[in-house]
């Protein structure tokens, strides 16, 4: 089955704790992406990858790293988790940048407190 | 930047129609998307549109006029499992092909 999997999917943590949340998409997707939701401001872009050993920064990558060593795989790294860094973290996929549909993962729940 | 905006909340009854207006600023339009998300759950993909019109699929529809920077969802025969959040999307090929979200329309269907 065609899918992106993120794990955890949920996840309570202390301040400074670090810790990464996988991505993998089983689609040889070349385009991966990182966002997070959060009340009242929708989704956000935090990074990006149009390809392996490519990424770049989207919309509010403070505080977040990636990598992109593998086609399949976009980890989110959180260096040293804040409380505002609380939020609903989606992964997606699509075949190239420019593909009319992006597949998204399950979510994975962040609270940091 | 992209500034796109898109009503809060809407309220329609079953069997009726509904039209969620999108509008959006943006220097390197490349594509206009349509997601529904519920409650709690990842976004899923319901319609695209580049070029002008209208694009038809099963019981929603998408309208885009890039001149005008505007698009609206149209639901028809609206069902209670409709219900859900509306995400108008912009694709941006000046930000490498960035989707970038408006904040939703939590639409509620009512029997």
């Amino acid at each position: 089955e065609a899918q992106v999997t993120q794990n955890p999917r949920y996840l309570i943590t202390v301040t400074g704790k670090k810790l990464t949340v996988t991505c993998s998409q089983n689609m040889n997707h070349e385009y991966m992406s990182w966002y997070r939701q959060d009340p009242g401001l929708g989704l956000r872009q935090i990074y990006y990858s149009m390809n392996v050993e490519v990424t770049d920064k989207g919309d509010v990558p403070e505080g977040y790293k990636v990598s992109r060593k593998e086609k399949r795989n976009f980890p989110l790294i959180l260096e040293s988790p804040s409380p505002n860094q609380t939020s609903l973290y989606f992964c997606a996929s699509s075949g190239q940048a420019s593909a009319y549909e992006q597949y998204f993962g399950p979510g994975t729940r962040l609270t940091v407190t | 930047g992209q500034n796109i905006d898109q009503p809060t909340e809407m309220t329609a009854t079953e069997g009726a129609i509904v039209q969620i207006n999108c509008t959006y600023q943006t220097s390197g339009f490349n594509g206009l998307f349509w997601y529904q998300q519920h409650a709690g759950e990842a976004p899923t993909f319901l319609s695209y549109n580049v070029l002008d019109g209208l694009e038809e699929k099963g019981r929603f529809s998408s309208f885009l006029s890039r001149s005008k920077g505007y698009s609206y969802l149209l639901l028809k025969e609206l069902q209670m499992k409709d219900s859900a959040s509306y995400l108008c999307a912009v694709r941006d090929l000046n930000s490498g092909y960035a989707l970038n979200f408006g904040k939703g329309t939590s639409l509620l269907v009512t029997p």
